[in-house]
Protein backbone atom coordinates (compact mmCIF):
# COMPACT_ATOMS: atom_id res chain seq x y z
CA UNK A 1 0.00 0.00 0.00
CA UNK A 2 0.72 3.54 -0.19
CA UNK A 3 3.32 5.12 2.58
CA UNK A 4 3.67 9.11 3.15
CA UNK A 5 6.73 10.43 4.76
CA UNK A 6 6.24 13.85 6.21
CA UNK A 7 9.31 16.25 7.82
CA UNK A 8 9.37 18.02 9.89
CA UNK A 9 7.52 17.46 12.16
CA UNK A 10 7.57 20.62 13.86
CA UNK A 11 8.67 24.13 12.40
CA UNK A 12 8.53 27.16 14.06
CA UNK A 13 9.24 29.94 12.40
CA UNK A 14 9.08 34.02 13.27
CA UNK A 15 5.89 35.99 11.61
CA UNK A 16 6.42 37.30 8.36
CA UNK A 17 8.92 34.62 7.02
CA UNK A 18 8.51 31.52 4.82
CA UNK A 19 7.66 27.75 5.91
CA UNK A 20 8.07 24.44 3.40
CA UNK A 21 7.04 21.74 4.66
CA UNK A 22 8.11 18.34 2.91
CA UNK A 23 5.96 14.89 2.24
CA UNK A 24 7.21 11.63 -0.23
CA UNK A 25 4.95 8.92 -1.38
CA UNK A 26 5.76 5.56 -2.47
CA UNK A 27 2.71 4.46 -4.82
CA UNK A 28 4.08 5.64 -8.18
CA UNK A 29 -0.11 4.91 -8.85
CA UNK A 30 -1.12 8.09 -6.45
CA UNK A 31 -1.83 10.88 -9.07
CA UNK A 32 -3.92 12.94 -6.02
CA UNK A 33 -1.92 14.99 -3.47
CA UNK A 34 -4.58 17.24 -0.93
CA UNK A 35 -3.10 18.94 1.98
CA UNK A 36 -5.25 19.39 5.02
CA UNK A 37 -5.06 22.00 7.53
CA UNK A 38 -6.19 21.32 11.50
CA UNK A 39 -6.09 23.99 13.96
CA UNK A 40 -6.26 23.23 17.50
CA UNK A 41 -9.01 21.68 19.03
CA UNK A 42 -10.62 21.82 15.13
CA UNK A 43 -11.58 19.16 11.95
CA UNK A 44 -8.98 19.12 9.41
CA UNK A 45 -9.71 20.83 6.26
CA UNK A 46 -8.50 20.91 2.58
CA UNK A 47 -6.02 24.06 2.41
CA UNK A 48 -5.11 22.93 -1.32
CA UNK A 49 -4.48 20.17 -3.49
CA UNK A 50 -2.76 19.12 -7.03
CA UNK A 51 -2.67 16.62 -9.47
CA UNK A 52 -0.25 14.84 -11.50
CA UNK A 53 -0.85 16.76 -14.32
CA UNK A 54 0.38 19.99 -13.20
CA UNK A 55 3.48 20.79 -11.35
CA UNK A 56 2.62 23.29 -9.38
CA UNK A 57 -0.13 25.04 -7.74
CA UNK A 58 -0.66 28.91 -6.29
CA UNK A 59 -3.51 30.02 -3.63
CA UNK A 60 -2.51 33.33 -2.12
CA UNK A 61 0.06 32.75 0.19
CA UNK A 62 0.03 29.10 0.06
CA UNK A 63 1.72 27.11 -2.96
CA UNK A 64 2.16 23.54 -3.23
CA UNK A 65 5.06 21.60 -5.46
CA UNK A 66 5.39 17.84 -6.84
CA UNK A 67 7.63 16.00 -8.36
CA UNK A 68 6.45 12.92 -10.00
CA UNK A 69 9.63 11.03 -10.87
CA UNK A 70 11.20 12.08 -7.41
CA UNK A 71 7.78 11.27 -5.92
CA UNK A 72 7.75 14.17 -3.53
CA UNK A 73 6.00 16.82 -3.12
CA UNK A 74 5.85 20.40 -0.93
CA UNK A 75 4.09 22.93 0.75
CA UNK A 76 5.46 26.72 1.18
CA UNK A 77 3.48 29.49 3.03
CA UNK A 78 5.00 32.44 2.39
CA UNK A 79 4.40 35.66 4.77
CA UNK A 80 3.84 33.85 7.69
CA UNK A 81 0.65 35.06 10.26
CA UNK A 82 0.24 33.95 13.38
CA UNK A 83 -3.03 32.53 12.26
CA UNK A 84 -1.28 30.08 10.26
CA UNK A 85 -0.44 28.55 13.38
CA UNK A 86 -1.91 24.55 12.84
CA UNK A 87 -0.98 20.94 11.91
CA UNK A 88 -0.75 20.65 8.42
CA UNK A 89 -1.19 16.93 7.11
CA UNK A 90 -0.04 16.22 3.36
CA UNK A 91 -2.14 12.88 1.42
CA UNK A 92 -1.47 10.96 -1.21
CA UNK A 93 -4.14 8.96 -3.25
CA UNK A 94 -5.35 7.20 -6.55
CA UNK A 95 -7.78 9.21 -8.38
CA UNK A 96 -10.48 7.40 -8.76
CA UNK A 97 -10.66 6.38 -5.47
CA UNK A 98 -9.67 9.13 -3.45
CA UNK A 99 -8.79 7.06 -0.38
CA UNK A 100 -6.48 8.96 1.00
CA UNK A 101 -3.06 7.91 3.35
CA UNK A 102 -1.90 10.71 5.23
CA UNK A 103 1.44 12.11 6.54
CA UNK A 104 1.66 12.09 9.91
CA UNK A 105 1.50 16.06 10.54
CA UNK A 106 3.90 18.99 10.68
CA UNK A 107 2.97 21.05 13.82
CA UNK A 108 3.70 24.79 12.33
CA UNK A 109 4.16 27.37 14.92
CA UNK A 110 4.19 31.15 13.75
CA UNK A 111 5.81 33.46 16.40
CA UNK A 112 4.26 36.98 16.37
CA UNK B 1 -25.77 20.97 4.23
CA UNK B 2 -24.91 21.58 7.99
CA UNK B 3 -21.69 18.91 7.14
CA UNK B 4 -20.36 15.83 8.59
CA UNK B 5 -22.27 15.42 12.36
CA UNK B 6 -20.51 13.20 14.71
CA UNK B 7 -21.57 12.41 18.57
CA UNK B 8 -21.03 12.71 21.49
CA UNK B 9 -18.47 15.58 21.08
CA UNK B 10 -16.59 14.39 24.69
CA UNK B 11 -16.88 10.91 25.82
CA UNK B 12 -15.57 9.79 29.37
CA UNK B 13 -15.75 6.40 29.83
CA UNK B 14 -14.75 3.36 32.67
CA UNK B 15 -12.10 0.35 31.16
CA UNK B 16 -14.45 -2.49 29.80
CA UNK B 17 -17.57 -0.64 29.22
CA UNK B 18 -18.65 0.01 25.79
CA UNK B 19 -18.73 2.95 23.64
CA UNK B 20 -20.62 3.79 20.22
CA UNK B 21 -19.69 6.87 18.61
CA UNK B 22 -21.97 8.00 16.26
CA UNK B 23 -21.69 9.85 12.79
CA UNK B 24 -24.64 11.49 9.85
CA UNK B 25 -22.08 11.89 6.39
CA UNK B 26 -23.38 14.57 4.34
CA UNK B 27 -26.47 14.05 1.98
CA UNK B 28 -25.05 12.83 -1.32
CA UNK B 29 -21.51 11.60 -0.52
CA UNK B 30 -21.35 8.07 -1.46
CA UNK B 31 -17.52 7.73 0.92
CA UNK B 32 -17.44 7.34 4.61
CA UNK B 33 -14.49 7.03 6.56
CA UNK B 34 -13.29 6.68 10.40
CA UNK B 35 -10.25 7.85 11.40
CA UNK B 36 -8.48 7.71 14.81
CA UNK B 37 -6.17 10.93 15.62
CA UNK B 38 -3.31 10.62 18.81
CA UNK B 39 -0.49 12.06 19.08
CA UNK B 40 1.92 8.98 18.79
CA UNK B 41 0.41 7.67 15.65
CA UNK B 42 -1.30 10.98 13.60
CA UNK B 43 -4.29 10.26 11.41
CA UNK B 44 -4.87 6.69 10.91
CA UNK B 45 -7.46 5.03 8.99
CA UNK B 46 -10.05 2.57 10.73
CA UNK B 47 -12.62 1.63 7.99
CA UNK B 48 -14.08 2.77 5.15
CA UNK B 49 -17.47 2.52 3.32
CA UNK B 50 -19.09 2.50 0.18
CA UNK B 51 -22.41 3.17 -0.85
CA UNK B 52 -23.26 1.40 2.93
CA UNK B 53 -20.97 -1.13 2.31
CA UNK B 54 -17.91 -1.84 4.41
CA UNK B 55 -14.91 -1.59 1.85
CA UNK B 56 -11.43 -2.04 3.88
CA UNK B 57 -11.60 -2.35 7.40
CA UNK B 58 -7.53 -3.25 7.50
CA UNK B 59 -6.89 -0.59 9.72
CA UNK B 60 -9.27 -1.62 12.83
CA UNK B 61 -6.78 -2.11 15.79
CA UNK B 62 -8.58 -5.82 16.84
CA UNK B 63 -11.96 -7.30 17.31
CA UNK B 64 -13.12 -4.91 19.79
CA UNK B 65 -13.94 -2.11 17.36
CA UNK B 66 -16.31 -2.88 14.76
CA UNK B 67 -18.30 -0.45 13.02
CA UNK B 68 -21.66 -0.26 10.58
CA UNK B 69 -23.69 1.75 8.09
CA UNK B 70 -27.00 0.62 8.19
CA UNK B 71 -28.15 3.35 5.40
CA UNK B 72 -26.64 6.39 3.54
CA UNK B 73 -26.94 8.31 6.40
CA UNK B 74 -25.70 7.04 9.48
CA UNK B 75 -22.62 5.39 10.59
CA UNK B 76 -21.67 4.03 14.13
CA UNK B 77 -17.98 3.02 15.62
CA UNK B 78 -18.42 0.76 18.47
CA UNK B 79 -15.81 -0.28 20.63
CA UNK B 80 -16.38 -2.92 23.73
CA UNK B 81 -14.68 -3.10 25.85
CA UNK B 82 -13.17 -0.46 25.61
CA UNK B 83 -9.12 -0.18 26.77
CA UNK B 84 -7.07 2.79 28.38
CA UNK B 85 -5.28 2.68 25.11
CA UNK B 86 -8.64 3.31 22.88
CA UNK B 87 -7.93 7.29 24.48
CA UNK B 88 -8.02 9.28 21.45
CA UNK B 89 -10.03 11.55 18.57
CA UNK B 90 -12.37 9.98 16.38
CA UNK B 91 -13.05 11.73 13.17
CA UNK B 92 -15.66 10.80 10.84
CA UNK B 93 -15.16 12.28 7.24
CA UNK B 94 -17.33 11.72 3.87
CA UNK B 95 -16.49 12.49 0.41
CA UNK B 96 -17.94 12.35 -3.19
CA UNK B 97 -16.38 10.23 -5.37
CA UNK B 98 -17.11 12.11 -8.47
CA UNK B 99 -16.42 15.54 -7.16
CA UNK B 100 -12.67 17.00 -6.06
CA UNK B 101 -12.01 13.74 -3.87
CA UNK B 102 -12.25 16.35 -0.92
CA UNK B 103 -12.56 14.84 2.67
CA UNK B 104 -14.99 16.37 4.96
CA UNK B 105 -14.14 15.66 8.46
CA UNK B 106 -16.75 15.81 11.46
CA UNK B 107 -15.99 17.78 14.52
CA UNK B 108 -14.59 14.56 16.08
CA UNK B 109 -15.35 13.15 18.86
CA UNK B 110 -12.72 12.48 22.29
CA UNK B 111 -12.88 9.52 23.64
CA UNK B 112 -10.82 9.14 27.29
CA UNK B 113 -11.18 6.07 28.92
CA UNK B 114 -9.93 5.64 32.32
Amino acid sequence: GENVEQHPSTLSVQEGDSAVIKCTYSDSASNYFPWYKQELGKRPQLIIDIRSNVGEKKDQRIAVTLNKTAKHFSLHITETQPEDSAVYFCAASRGGSYIPTFGRGTSLIVHP
Amino acid sequence: DAGVIQSPRHEVTEMGQEVTLRCKPISGHDYLFWYRQTMMRGLELLIYFNNNVPIDDSGMPEDRFSAKMPNASFSTLKIQPSEPRDSAVYFCASSFRGATGELFFGEGSRLTVL
